[in-house]
């Protein structure tokens, strides 16, 4: 039983597309959603995350929207660049140290 | 930015051996968490422990035992290795509820 889920494992779009990146979840309590970033070789970093009481956040070219009521939400990457070619994961929390990750996505932006 | 880092980079030991991986954060964060990585599982949390002589059991302990000596330092010790534990850790530490920093991951193979 996944409480965080990605629906693709994979997603390819071409330099200068938005890329979107969905994420949906099961446990209401969830209030925290950060997305963190996976180059190869490397550990996951903070990307941009977004509290339950928002429904959209915004940082550069990054943005997450909200559903509180349906239970998902997507990370939007506008003006995709070949160096946004990573592994996204979506995770929640519930107020608590512990975050929930998704499976994630990876990413490729094709030049 | 917090510095998380991780020995070794790579271990190959045999089933039934004996394998302890090391983290090291320099940055005083009190939570520190072990987690695996697996293609289809995203991010899984073994143990964690909010400080120096404190442990805690994650969503995948078995098979896993963790130490934390002291603020800077996490173990976590295989010590009967099976292939099922073939996998890439990762170690990470946060001071917050929210941003977990990441080290580089130790890539793990038991034959």
């Amino acid at each position: 039983q996944q409480q965080v889920r990605q629906s693709s494992q994979s997603l390819t779009v071409w330099e200068g597309e938005t890329a979107i990146l969905n994420c949906s979840y099961e446990n209401s309590a969830f209030d925290y959603f950060p997305w963190y970033q996976q180059f190869p070789g490397e550990g996951p970093a903070l990307l941009i995350a977004i509290r339950s009481v928002s429904d959209k956040k915004e940082d550069g070219r990054f943005t997450i929207f909200f559903n509180k009521r349906e239970k998902n939400l997507s990370l939007h990457i506008k003006d995709s660049q070949p160096g946004d070619s990573a592994t996204y994961f979506c995770a929640a929390s519930s107020g608590s140290w512990q975050l929930i990750f998704g499976s994630g996505t990876q990413l490729t932006v094709m030049p | 930015e917090a510095a998380v880092t991780q020995s070794p980079r790579n271990k190959v030991t045999v089933t039934g051996g004996n394998v302890t991986l090391s983290c090291r954060q320099t940055n005083s964060h009190n939570y520190m968490y072990w987690y695996r990585q697996d293609t289809g599982h995203g991010l899984r949390l073994i143990h964690y422990s909010y400080g120096a002589g404190n442990l805690q059991i994650g969503d995948v302990p078995d098979g896993y035992k963790a130490t934390r000596t002291t603020q800077e330092d996490f173990f976590l010790l295989l010590e009967l290795a099976s292939p099922s534990q073939t996998s890439l850790y990762f170690c990470a530490s946060s001071e917050k509820q929210d941003t977990q920093y990441f080290g580089p991951g130790t890539r793990l193979l038991v034959l």
